[in-house]
């Protein structure tokens, strides 16, 4: 079946530490986003990618850093200097079905990072 | 700038119908809806566009006003399924196809 895998599922992290988090599709899509998910703040974009090797900030970016290297796979670590960094964060994949809309997102489950 | 939903929260008793609204101080390109329910990944509900076109589930109906910048998602005769999170998104930039911003979310419990 296809759909987007995220790993690992929990993560603990002591202050300092960089860590990265997993995200693999196969459902052949171009476009691939992070968010986090913040309890009542709803979800916010942290990077996106419409092409492999190419990717772009979203409104929330700093402390955070990813790569495109192939189309299935789109990683985001969380560096040190992202200052609160405790959070649940979805990737997602969609098809490029308009060259103007976001297409419908297909969500992982999700990574949940806590910072001890 | 992030879309207002309304209400924050809503109780139905199974049956009822709920109405979830989503406005922007910005125009609108287009407005998505996904459900997440506890625990779980947001899963896709509809997307509607500027003039009219629609894509989704059949079962879900939805409402685009552009002059208003707003959006509305009817849920008829709720299931216990249809509790959840209810999320609205819309384009950052106005039809950039680089992502979405959503709201904070309208909570939606259902009682038998």
């Amino acid at each position: 079946d296809g759909g987007i895998t995220q790993s690992p599922k929990y993560l603990f992290r002591k202050e300092g530490q960089n860590v990265t988090l997993s995200c693999e599709q196969n459902l052949n899509h171009d476009a691939m986003y992070w968010y986090r998910q913040d309890p009542g703040q709803g979800l916010r974009l942290i990077y996106y990618s419409q092409i492999v090797n190419d990717f772009q900030k979203g409104d929330i970016a700093e402390g955070y850093s990813v790569s495109r290297e192939k189309k299935e796979s789109f990683p985001l670590t969380v560096t040190s200097a992202q200052k609160n960094p405790t959070a649940f964060y979805l990737c997602a994949s969609s098809i490029r079905w308009r060259p103007r809309d976001t297409g419908e997102l297909f969500f992982g489950e999700g990574s949940r990072l806590t910072v001890l | 700038q992030q879309p207002v939903q309304s209400p924050q929260a809503v109780i139905l008793r199974e049956g009822e119908d709920a109405v979830i609204n989503c406005s922007s101080s910005k125009a609108l390109y287009s407005v998505h809806w996904y459900r997440q329910k506890h625990g779980e990944a947001p899963v896709f509900l509809m997307i509607l566009l500027k003039g009219g076109e629609q894509k989704g589930h059949e079962k879900i109906s939805a409402s685009f006003n552009e002059k208003k910048q707003q959006s509305s998602l009817y849920l008829t005769a709720s299931q216990l399924s249809y509790s959840g999170t209810y999320f609205c998104g819309t384009e950052r930039s106005g039809g950039g196809a680089d992502g979405l911003t959503f709201g904070k979310g309208t909570h939606l419990i259902i009682q038998p």
